[in-house]
């Protein structure tokens, strides 16, 4: 099946700075990623929607110039959360479509990236 | 719909029984149905789908059901397994496998 990696898997990192999360698709080419914030004992909540050559597109409460999204390849999006504070501490996921599969296809999970920001 | 909470819901099964976990969804427009399998400190797992012109599908011990009418979705596990032991979250999309959004999710727990 469809592989997704993130890279790194966690991350420590002092308030106010910059932090870069890459999302990886290993086996097949995604037009579309998504990027999705987990907080601890709570669902995944949709951040944005990363198209290849093209400006993410944010949800509703979502900074855009906070949380950068850069999708320059059709097999690597980066998320870098900006000027990091303790609460954007979290678990990040990232998700890929296989387009080959179709418009009812699965999005292939990455496995997160643990952030915890002191 | 929107998820929001500060717990999960939990359902405990002793080990061989059958799990059935159940899922409310919003957005009558909704036309792609997934349910997924999280384990601690990883990545949601897909188990299986459904689209909303079926109202059941089976798959190797899970089987999913979908009620239109009243907007619910269930997971049954045949059998259930300690391995099986998790966070099951459900997820809607319109328009098949675009934007997904995510139930609340319940914390399946086998007991020996």
């Amino acid at each position: 099946g469809a592989v997704v990696s993130q890279h790194p898997s966690w991350v420590i990192c002092k308030s106010g700075t910059s932090v870069k999360i890459e999302c990886r698709s290993l086996d097949f080419q995604a037009t579309t990623m998504f990027w999705y914030r987990q907080f601890p004992k709570q669902s995944l909540m949709l951040m944005a929607t990363s198209n290849e050559g093209s400006k993410a597109t944010y949800e509703q409460g979502v900074e855009k110039d906070k949380f950068l999204i850069n999708h320059a390849s059709l097999t690597l999006s980066t998320l870098t959360v900006t000027s990091a504070h303790p609460e954007d501490s979290s678990f990040y996921i990232c998700s890929a479509r296989d387009p080959s599969g179709g418009a009812y296809n699965e999005q292939f999970f990455g496995p997160g990236t643990r952030l915890t920001v002191l | 719909g929107e998820s929001v909470g500060l717990h999960l819901p939990t359902l405990s099964v002793q080990e061989g029984d059958n799990s059935i976990i159940n899922c409310a969804y919003s957005n009558s427009a909704s036309d792609y149905f997934i349910w997924y399998k999280q384990e601690s400190g990883k990545g949601p797992q897909f188990i299986i789908d459904i689209r909303s012109n079926m109202d059941k599908r089976q798959g190797q011990r899970v089987t999913v059901l979908l009620n239109k009418t009243v907007k619910h979705l269930s997971l049954q596990i045949a059998a259930t397994q300690p391995g099986d032991s998790a966070v099951y979250f459900c997820a809607e999309s319109t328009g098949g496998g675009n934007k997904l959004t995510f139930g609340t999710g319940t914390q399946l727990k086998v007991e020996l």
